[in-house]
């Protein structure tokens, strides 16, 4: 079974410029979500899709962050405009259903620098 | 609020025993998850205690007392391999928090 893919996994953008970051979560995982790490801080969670619908997105930042999941398949997220601190890591991960002690699979994250 | 508590960083020499400790502050608590991650990859699902006690899973075990809200992972017969990033989280209702890792150094 295929794993979390995502692209890219690396990106480096300047300030102001616009980036769009995918998630294609394991075949037939309802359950998707982004959390991103900035250096030496937590893994912290951005937003939790079921199927195409957003079932959470207490965690995105501010209205510069735009994801979307259309069809309930793959995933996007956008940053528009990338700002200093937006650079980090980001993780998709997905999930058949809530985590009752199965875990998350991760994807390898992609890792943005804003300059 | 949610918070999560656990060293930022322990070293430990090959072949010994570490554990690490995480503390936590949290509503919606369903069970204490801990994840591996090494540099550049991607987090690894360890280990889930859902019940007070101990979970063994090979050299890995996972310790929870929801009464203290406290919980830990013990590494033995420490490898190189294992010199990684751990961090606990708290599964909620519909995500996991988590904290902020603990980078484990091993040395030979």
């Amino acid at each position: 079974e295929a794993g979390v893919t995502q692209f890219p996994s690396h990106s480096v953008i300047e300030k102001g410029q616009t980036v769009t970051l995918r998630c294609d979560p394991i075949s037939g995982h309802d359950n998707l979500y982004w959390y991103r790490r900035v250096m030496g801080k937590e893994i912290k969670f951005l937003l939790h899709f079921v199927k195409e619908s957003k079932q959470d997105e207490s965690g995105m930042p501010n209205n510069r962050f735009l994801a979307e999941r259309t069809g309930g398949t793959y995933s996007t997220l956008k940053v528009q405009p990338a700002e200093l601190e937006d650079s980090g890591v980001y993780f998709c991960a997905s999930s058949q259903g809530p985590d009752r002690g199965y875990g998350y699979t991760f994807g390898s994250g992609t890792r943005l620098t804003v300059v | 609020g949610q918070s999560l508590e656990q060293p930022s960083e322990v070293t430990a020499v090959e072949g010994a025993i570490v554990q690490i400790n995480c503390t936590y502050q949290t509503s919606g608590f369903y069970g204490l998850s801990w994840y591996q991650q090494h540099d550049g990859g991607a987090p690894t699902f360890l280990s889930y205690n859902a019940l007070d006690g101990l979970e063994e899973t090979g050299r890995f075990s996972s310790f929870l007392s929801r009464s203290d809200s406290y919980g830990y992972l013990l590494l033995q017969e420490l490898q190189m391999k294992d010199s990684a990033s751990y961090f606990c989280a708290v599964v909620g209702d519909d995500k996991i928090i988590f904290g902020k890792g603990t980078r484990l150094h091993i040395l030979p």
